[in-house]
C-alpha cells in the first residue's frame, strides 16, 4: 500500500481480556516503531524494530505488553489481560532505514492509529 | 533518561503572523530532532528532521533550528495561515528512542 496502515482502526474490549493490534509499514522499509498516546498526554514510545536485529524492549510499559514482527515487514503489539490506563490510541510508524541512517531515510510515516478502549 | 518540553502549550494567533514554537531536552546526546504535525483524527506528518550535526533546516515557510548544546530547537511558521492549525510535536531521537514532547496546540484565526 502506499501507506502505513494499522488495523483494526478501533477495538473496545473488556478489562482482562488480550488484544492484538497490526501494523503493516510501507514496503521496503525496514523499521519499525510503535507508540503509544493517552489521552491529554504526550506521544510515548514503546518499541523500535530496526532489520532483523533484536527491538528494544525497554519503552514497552510492563510485561503484559509485548511485539513481534515477522519477516521484517508486518508487526504485532499484543496486550495481555488489558487494564483500563491501557486505553490510548497506539500509533505504528515506519522509515526506509533506523535511527543512526542519513536524513531523508529516516523520516517517519505514521499510520492513524489504532484507538484502544478498555472497559 | 530524556525529558521533551514544549512551550507554550497552546497559541492563537491572527492569519498573517509570524511564530516561533519552542522544543527543549534534557540530553544533549542525541542522534536528530524531527518536528511534527499531527491533526484531529489523523495520523502524524513529519515536517522537518535536523541530524544532530545540523543547525537548522527549512521547508517552505517553515524553519527549524537546532542548539545541541543548550538542548534547545525551535520551529519557525512564516505567513502563517488557518491551515496551519494543528498540534505540533517535537520528538528527540537517539539509537534507539524517540521522545516526544507534549505538543503546542496551534490555532490560526482567519
Amino acid at each position: 500500500g502506499a501507506g502505513v496502515s494499522q488495523s483494526p482502526s478501533n477495538k473496545v474490549t473488556e478489562k482482562g481480556k488480550d488484544v492484538e493490534l497490526r501494523c503493516d509499514p510501507i514496503s521496503g522499509h525496514t523499521a519499525l516503531y510503535w507508540y503509544r498516546q493517552s489521552l491529554g498526554q504526550g506521544l510515548e514510545f514503546l518499541i523500535y524494530f530496526q532489520g532483523n536485529s533484536a527491538p528494544d524492549k525497554s519503552g514497552l510499559p510492563s510485561d503484559r505488553f509485548s511485539a513481534e514482527r515477522t519477516g521484517g515487514s508486518v508487526s504485532t503489539l499484543t496486550i495481555q489481560r488489558t487494564q483500563q490506563e491501557d486505553s490510548a490510541v497506539y500509533l505504528c510508524a515506519s522509515s526506509l532505514a533506523g535511527t543512526l541512517s542519513p536524513q531523508a531515510k529516516n523520516i517517519q510515516y505514521f499510520g492513524a492509529g489504532t484507538r484502544l478502549s478498555v472497559l | 533518561k530524556q525529558e521533551v518540553t514544549q512551550i507554550p502549550a497552546a497559541l492563537s494567533v491572527p492569519e498573517g503572523e509570524n511564530l516561533v514554537l519552542n522544543c527543549s531536552f534534557t540530553d544533549s546526546a542525541i542522534y536528530n530532532l524531527q518536528w511534527f504535525r499531527q491533526d484531529p483524527g489523523k495520523g502524524l506528518t513529519s515536517l522537518l528532521l535536523i541530524q544532530s550535526s545540523q543547525r537548522e533546516q527549512t521547508s517552505g515557510r517553515l524553519n527549524a533550528s537546532l542548539d545541541k548544546s543548550s538542548g534547545r530547537s525551535t520551529l519557525y511558521i512564516a505567513a502563517s495561515q488557518p491551515g496551519d492549525s494543528a498540534t505540533y510535536l517535537c520528538a528527540v531521537g537517539s539509537f534507539n528512542d524517540m521522545r516526544f514532547g507534549a505538543g503546542t496546540r496551534l490555532t490560526v484565526k482567519p
